[in-house]
């Protein structure tokens, strides 16, 4: 079975600080896939990204960065230089890979609450 | 292009009484997927549809059945509500790209049903 642990449930740092949001996960796949997604006050859930388990180089997009690490089956989530605009919920996710379309098991951890204080 | 739609936005109903959420996604996407989302617990998915034509249970699927109407639409319906269905469901759906093994899903905007 897959699982998916978000310890921190709540944290708050002063605007412009970075952050570090952490997933840890559980697969007996080998192949498998990791995502994250944002939930803003308004309660849409956003993709942000997602990254295959052969593929283990970090990822950049602008103030975001992603480390995904297979040796601690870790994919952690770092925002630099925080801004009010990313306060929000956010969701790490594991999906295995599937054989047939469509009927993938998307597992979500249980969120991190993150506040950025102005 | 409006991605994922839901409707309701908000609903409240006594328990026993029966509702039905829609969704509907302009995207083409051949799979769709209901979700609930309670306090403390993340989303923890209810049924899933890989196809028109096809439905399949999720994790929670009890107190709740599934029509995919159509290729766009994917509707959930409660036919005797309880207070323990009192959560946020979220629609998604998903397609595959080619040369990857895996869908990524897109969320509609979440309905907030309360059951009293």
């Amino acid at each position: 079975a897959q699982k998916v642990t978000q310890a921190q449930t709540e944290i708050s740092v002063v605007e412009k600080e970075d952050v570090t949001l952490d997933c840890v996960y559980e697969t007996r796949d080998t192949t498998y896939y990791l995502f994250w997604y944002k939930q803003p006050p308004s309660g849409e859930l956003v993709f942000l990204i997602r990254r295959n388990s052969f593929d283990e180089q970090n990822e950049i997009s602008g103030r975001y960065s992603w480390n995904f690490q297979k040796s601690t089956s870790s994919f952690n989530f770092t925002i630099t230089a925080s801004q009010v605009v990313d306060s929000a919920v956010y969701f790490c996710a594991l999906s295995e890979a599937g054989a047939n379309f469509g009927n993938e098991k998307l597992t979500f951890g249980t969120g991190t609450r993150l506040t950025i204080i102005p | 292009n409006a991605g994922v739609t839901q409707t309701p936005k908000f609903q409240v109903l006594k328990t026993g009484q029966s509702m039905t959420l829609q969704c509907a996604q302009d995207m083409n996407h051949n799979s769709m997927y209901w979700y609930r989302q309670d306090p403390g617990m993340g989303l923890r998915l209810i049924y899933y549809s890989a196809s028109e034509g096809t439905t399949d249970k999720g994790e929670v699927p009890n107190g709740y059945n599934v029509s995919r109407l159509n290729k766009r639409e994917f509707s959930l319906r409660l036919e005797s509500a309880a207070p323990s269905q009192t959560s946020v469901y979220f629609c998604a759906s998903s397609e595959r790209l080619a040369g990857t093994s895996t869908d990524t899903q897109y969320f509609g905007p979440g309905t907030r049903l309360t059951v009293l």
